[in-house]
């Protein structure tokens, strides 16, 4: 299907674990983007990434890792989860920095 | 420091009147401004946008006034509907490209 997907769309884990969220996008959008959203903070993003192999830092990075081997992908993951990573996560892609971004439909991660 | 603020976090309006959403920034780079629109377990879908060279911008029922010496942005609904109802996010598209985001406000429109 055409658009933009994200999986899981459910996940719980235990502290200390390693995660990876996965995001998937068919548009062949240059630019991809990771975002948590949690209460009283809006959406914050992670890294973002303006073609493949070019990824950088967002506004809270720390505890995260991404990489774009592919256009189409952008997974991102925790290396080693902790309580405070307990989210809901969004992936986006534009065409260019400028147009609007397109969202996926979420991942619910708990960190136990 | 949070650059783009909704201080409302929710809102309630009856269905037919006007909706006003609020979002202030402080940063003067901001060029570029967007509303997004959230329902529960969904992603956030674009809604609409004004650029700073504009001070208005009309699409529909929905309406972004933009106040660039206020540093501030409101979106209208006229009217309001009860499928208006969701979480509403104001962004702000600085260098870069990044968007930065407020924290949102919920929208719930009563018959």
């Amino acid at each position: 299907d055409a658009g933009i997907t994200q999986s899981p769309r459910y996940k719980i884990t235990e502290t200390g674990r390693q995660v990876t969220l996965m995001c998937h996008q068919t548009w062949s959008h240059s630019y991809m983007f990771w975002y948590r959203q949690d209460l009283g903070h809006g959406l914050r993003l992670i890294y973002y990434s303006a073609a493949a192999d070019i990824t950088d830092k967002g506004e809270v990075p720390d505890g995260y890792v991404v990489s774009r081997s592919k256009t189409e992908n952008f997974p991102l993951t925790l290396e080693s989860a902790t309580r405070s990573q307990t989210s809901v996560y969004f992936c986006a892609s534009s065409r260019a920095s400028y147009n609007e971004q397109f969202f996926g439909p979420g991942t619910r991660l708990t960190v136990l | 420091d949070q650059q783009v603020k909704q201080n409302s976090p929710s809102l309630s309006v009856q269905e037919g009147r006007i909706s006003i959403l609020n979002c202030d920034y402080t940063n003067s780079m901001f060029d570029y401004f967007l509303w997004y629109k959230k329902y529960p377990a969904e992603g956030p879908t674009f809604l609409i946008s004004i650029s700073s060279i504009k001070d208005k911008n009309e699409d529909g029922r929905f309406t972004v006034f933009l106040n660039k010496s206020a540093k501030h942005l409101s979106l209208h609904i006229v009217p309001s509907q009860p499928g208006d109802s969701a979480v509403y996010f104001c962004a702000a598209k600085g260098p870069g490209g990044k968007l930065i985001f407020g924290q949102g406000t919920e929208l719930s429109v009563k018959p």
